[in-house]
């Protein structure tokens, strides 16, 4: 089944402790990008990335990294989590054709404390 | 960049009835508007899209209307059902890149 599965679904951590949320495509897509969903914010773009060895910024990318080594992997790391990336996170593929449709993960619920 | 504004945040309907959804761009480049929809516990998922080349596109109970010159689009859900309560986010892409509007919470009551 075509898919994109991030892990963990939920996660509790405190501030400063460094994590990562894994996220991994079996569609063999090229573009691969982070969105963060905030109530009346919609969902707004963290990072992307074209292929692999190629990452850019989105719109609110401080406090994030990302690293593509592998086209299907392409994980989202929090080197100092802070309260206000309290949040809802998709990753999210497609083909590298900008009108192609989007596939999600189902998210991870984020709580920094 | 691209901003896209989406209205109501919330629409509540009476089972049966139309939907409509409103949603307004800046940048006249943009040339792709997809719509998403998202049940809860999930992701985001495609339901349909138009480009700008199109003026209407349709399918099944979903519809979609695009007025280029007043930089505006909507979704149109009729004989609204349960499973239609969801939230929808409406998206413009300008150069592959798509910024989403904020999201319209829709409920859809028996």
């Amino acid at each position: 089944e075509a898919q994109v599965t991030q892990n963990p679904r939920y996660l509790i951590t405190v501030t400063g402790k460094k994590l990562t949320v894994t996220c991994s495509q079996n569609m063999n897509h090229e573009y691969m990008s982070w969105y963060r969903q905030d109530p009346g914010l919609g969902l707004r773009q963290i990072y992307y990335s074209m292929n692999v060895e190629v990452t850019d910024k989105g719109d609110v990318p401080e406090g994030y990294k990302v690293s593509r080594k592998e086209k299907r992997n392409f994980p989202l790391i929090l080197e100092s989590p802070s309260p206000n990336q309290t949040s809802l996170y998709f990753c999210a593929s497609r083909t590298g054709t900008g009108t192609s449709p989007l596939h999600f993960g189902n998210g991870t619920r984020l709580t920094v404390t | 960049g691209e901003n896209v504004e989406q209205h109501p945040s919330t629409l509540s309907v009476q089972e049966g009835d139309s939907a409509v959804i409103k949603c307004t761009y800046s940048d006249s480049a943009s040339n792709y508007f997809p719509w998403y929809k998202q049940e809860l516990g999930k992701g985001p998922q495609l339901i349909i899209d138009i480009r700008s080349n199109v003026g209407e596109k349709k399918d099944q109970r979903i519809a979609v209307t695009l007025n280029k010159t007043a930089k505006h689009f909507s979704l149109h859900i009729t004989e609204t059902q349960p499973e239609d309560s969801a939230v929808y986010f409406c998206a413009g892409s300008l150069g592959g890149k798509l910024q989403f509007g904020a999201g319209t919470q829709v409920v859809v009551t028996p």
